[in-house]
């Protein structure tokens, strides 16, 4: 079936521009989450949702950072007033419904983000 | 302190030769899952072996096997029989099941170069 998808796949913007990133995760899955790694590094939690709320906004850096999931499905994650610390890949992840502690992951193939 | 570590940034392997890639963890939780992915050039994150904190037996998925030493908190990598396509970074991750948000937390990673 269809994995996790991400669009777009790159962004160049100017800073203090506002973007919005868009993860469709796997259908059924309850669960999504979204990551940043900036380069070189490892992946950074954002935020999680669990249906259409979040329970967990610690992740996001600032007020700039803001993500609404609605349907239980598509997510965006909205970043208002870039900076050029901004710049990154963006993964989304989704997972089915919890069971115990295994509930892999899945990843999309990020979106780029570039701030100029 | 860092809750995932691997300690090394990057790492030759003679292909068809096994390599272990390590992971350190630290936490309280009695109860958490240890994840690794494998990240290409490419940059998609891709699932390749999970162990549970109560797994009595080490995990195994085709070539990748997990050495769980549970009272050093390490979880290491082990693959065999290396193959050009192993080529990549790749991530250790933790799963608290007291974490409200669910999400993992990542290892900074460990760069695999496997030569002809």
């Amino acid at each position: 079936g269809a994995g996790v998808s991400q669009s777009p796949s790159n962004k160049v913007t100017e800073k203090g521009k506002d973007v919005e990133l868009r993860c469709d995760p796997i259908s059924g899955h309850t669960a999504l989450y979204w990551y940043r790694q900036s380069l070189g590094q490892g992946l950074e939690f954002l935020i999680y949702f669990q249906g259409n709320s979040a329970p967990d906004k610690s992740g996001l850096p600032s007020d700039r950072f803001s993500a609404e999931r609605t349907g239980g499905s598509v997510s965006t994650l909205t970043i208002q007033r870039t900076q050029q610390e901004d710049s990154a890949v963006y993964l989304c992840a989704s997972s089915p419904v919890r069971q115990g502690n295994r509930d892999e992951q899945y990843f999309g193939p990020g979106t780029r983000l570039t701030v100029t | 302190a860092q809750k995932i570590t691997q300690t090394q940034p990057g790492m030759f392997v003679q292909e068809k030769e096994a390599v272990t890639l390590d992971c350190t963890y630290d936490t309280s939780d009695p109860s958490y899952g240890l994840f690794w992915y494998k990240q290409p050039s490419s940059g998609e994150m891709i699932f390749l072996i999970y162990q549970g904190s109560y797994d009595q037996q080490n995990a195994t998925e085709g070539r990748y096997s997990l050495n769980f030493q549970k009272a050093r908190k390490s979880a290491n990598l082990v693959i065999s029989a290396s193959q050009l396509g192993d080529s990549a970074m790749y991530f250790c991750a933790m799963r608290e099941v007291n974490n409200a948000g669910n999400m993992l937390t990542f290892g900074g990673g460990t760069r695999l170069m496997v030569k002809p």
